[in-house]
């Protein structure tokens, strides 16, 4: 049974230029949700995604922007990409039912560096 | 802004001790999980602990929470070099739908 899978696992970009990061859930599950994690500190929710729609969003600008296929996964996409959106870009699946949504399973994460 | 607040921010003991983490939050909560990540990689869920709940054990780990207080403590016994890592809380929103963390504590256990 795969868990969450991420990728790339690393990624180096110039200011400006714009990124699309990608996650697949883990199997079984429908809701994908993406996290931003700065060094030395705790994950920041970004948005998550639901039946293909955002669902809800956290504090973070229009440039960032997401997608969510048919078969769940999803892609994390950021414009105009500033030096302070150098972080670990994580992406956490779970299943929209009562008892399991409480629980949420992180992929390995994506490293993007911006110079 | 952060729900959670950990203490202490680093922590570092021997093996064989024991480490405990502590962590507060700021509003009324359904329930409060910790969450391991060893060198910037993804999360690990450890253990989940509901508002009505005060104590809660997974092997060597021990989780308290006090809701009077809002505060939780994350106990690891008989620690290892392998149990070295960023230790975080976090809540869920009431929909379930997002999690806030706190700023983690870093557990080093030397061999």
């Amino acid at each position: 049974d795969a868990g969450v899978t991420q990728s790339p696992t690393h990624l180096i970009k110039t200011r400006g230029q714009q990124v699309t990061l990608r996650c697949s859930p883990k199997s079984g599950h429908d809701t994908v949700s993406w996290y931003q994690q700065a060094l030395g500190q705790g994950p920041q929710f970004i948005f998550q995604y639901y039946e293909e729609e955002e669902r809800q969003r956290g504090n973070f600008p229009d440039r960032f922007s997401g997608h969510q296929f048919p078969n769940y996964s999803s892609e994390l996409n950021v414009n105009a990409l500033l030096l302070g959106d150098s972080a670990l870009y994580l992406c956490a699946s779970s299943l929209l039912g009562l008892e399991l949504r409480e629980t949420q399973y992180f992929g390995p994460g994506t490293r993007l560096l911006v110079l | 802004s952060q729900q959670g607040e950990e203490d202490p921010q680093a922590l570092s003991i021997q093996e064989g001790e024991n480490a405990t983490m502590n962590c507060s939050y700021k509003t009324s909560i359904n329930n409060l999980q910790w969450y391991r990540q060893n060198s910037g990689r993804g999360l690990v869920h450890l253990i989940l602990i509901r508002s009505n709940e005060r104590e809660k054990h997974s092997g060597r780990l021990r989780v308290t929470l006090d809701t009077s207080k809002k505060s939780s403590s994350l106990l690891i016994t008989a620690s290892r070099a392998a149990d070295t890592a960023s230790y975080f809380c976090a809540t869920p929103s009431t929909s379930g739908s997002r999690l806030t963390f706190g700023e983690g504590t870093q557990l080093t256990v030397n061999p």
